[in-house]
C-alpha cells in the first residue's frame, strides 16, 4: 500500500533550527512536495524535489534521498509565524499525489 | 482577488440534506482538484476535473458524491443525503495545466458540519 510517515507534532524554540522528516513507501516516485498549512487555512506551496540533494530557498530547505525513500524540511531562524502544519506529498507511479497527515510544528518563545 | 475562491466558507447541514460546495479556480487555470481533510488528518484526494470533463474520480465515494466543472461558472462538489461522517474541510485546488508536477493553488476551504 501507499504510506507516508511524518511525526505528528514537534516543538521548537524561536530562533532555532528544526528538521521535519518524511519517509514514504509508494508505488513509484515522481517527485515530492512540501506544503505549509496554518490552522484553519489553505495549504501553501513550499518546495518540490525530484532529484536527490538539497534545495535551499531562504530560511527553508528541502532534502531528498530517493534510494532511502526519505525527505526532510529544514527551517532555520524560526519565527513565531512558522507555527503551522507541514505536509509532505509524493507523486506516485500513477501520477497521483499521496499526502501525509502532516507535522504540527509549535514554536515557543 | 486572483486566488482560488471557495464558498461558502462554512456550511451546516442536517442529516439527509444536500450540500453544494463551489470553487472558482485562479484566472487562467482550467484544472481543478477537490480534497477532503478530516481533523488532524492529511488531505485525501477526491476528484480531478478539467473544464466539462472528469479526469480522475478514483478518490470519490461511489454514492452520494458528484462533481462537475461546467464550461461557464465554478466547479461544484455535491454531496447528497449527508451523514455525520461527511463533516470535514473540503479544499479545492487549481493548476494551469494537468501536469502533477505543477504547484497546486489551494482555496480557503469549506468546512462542512453535519448535525
Amino acid at each position: 500500500g501507499q504510506n507516508i510517515d511524518q511525526p505528528t507534532e514537534m516543538t521548537a524554540t524561536e530562533g532555532a533550527i528544526v528538521q521535519i522528516n518524511c519517509t514514504y513507501q509508494t508505488s513509484g516516485f515522481n517527485g515530492l512536495f512540501w506544503y505549509q498549512q496554518h490552522a484553519g487555512e489553505a495549504p501553501t506551496f513550499l518546495s518540490y524535489n525530484v532529484l536527490d540533494g538539497l534545495e535551499e530557498k531562504g530560511r527553508f530547505s528541502s532534502f531528498l534521498s530517493r534510494s532511502k525513500g526519505y525527505s526532510y524540511l529544514l527551517l532555520k531562524e524560526l519565527q513565531m509565524k512558522d507555527s503551522a502544519s507541514y505536509l509532505c506529498a509524493v507523486i506516485d507511479s500513477n501520477y497521483q499525489l499521496i499526502w501525509g497527515a502532516g507535522t504540527k510544528l509549535i514554536i515557543k518563545p | 482577488n486572483a486566488g482560488v475562491m471557495q464558498n461558502p466558507r462554512h456550511l451546516v447541514r442536517r442529516r439527509g440534506q444536500e450540500a453544494r460546495l463551489r470553487c472558482s479556480p485562479m484566472k487562467g487555470h482550467s484544472h481543478v482538484y477537490w480534497y477532503r481533510q478530516l481533523p488532524e488528518e492529511g488531505l485525501k484526494f477526491m476528484v480531478y476535473l478539467q473544464k466539462e470533463n472528469i479526469i480522475d474520480e478514483s478518490g470519490m465515494p461511489k454514492e452520494r458524491f458528484s462533481a462537475e466543472f461546467p464550461k461557464e461558472g465554478p466547479s461544484i462538489l455535491r454531496i447528497q443525503q449527508v451523514v455525520r461522517g461527511d463533516s470535514a474541510a473540503y479544499f479545492c485546488a487549481s493548476s494551469p495545466t494537468g501536469e502533477v508536477y505543477n504547484e497546486q493553488f489551494f482555496g480557503p476551504g469549506t468546512r462542512l458540519t453535519v448535525l
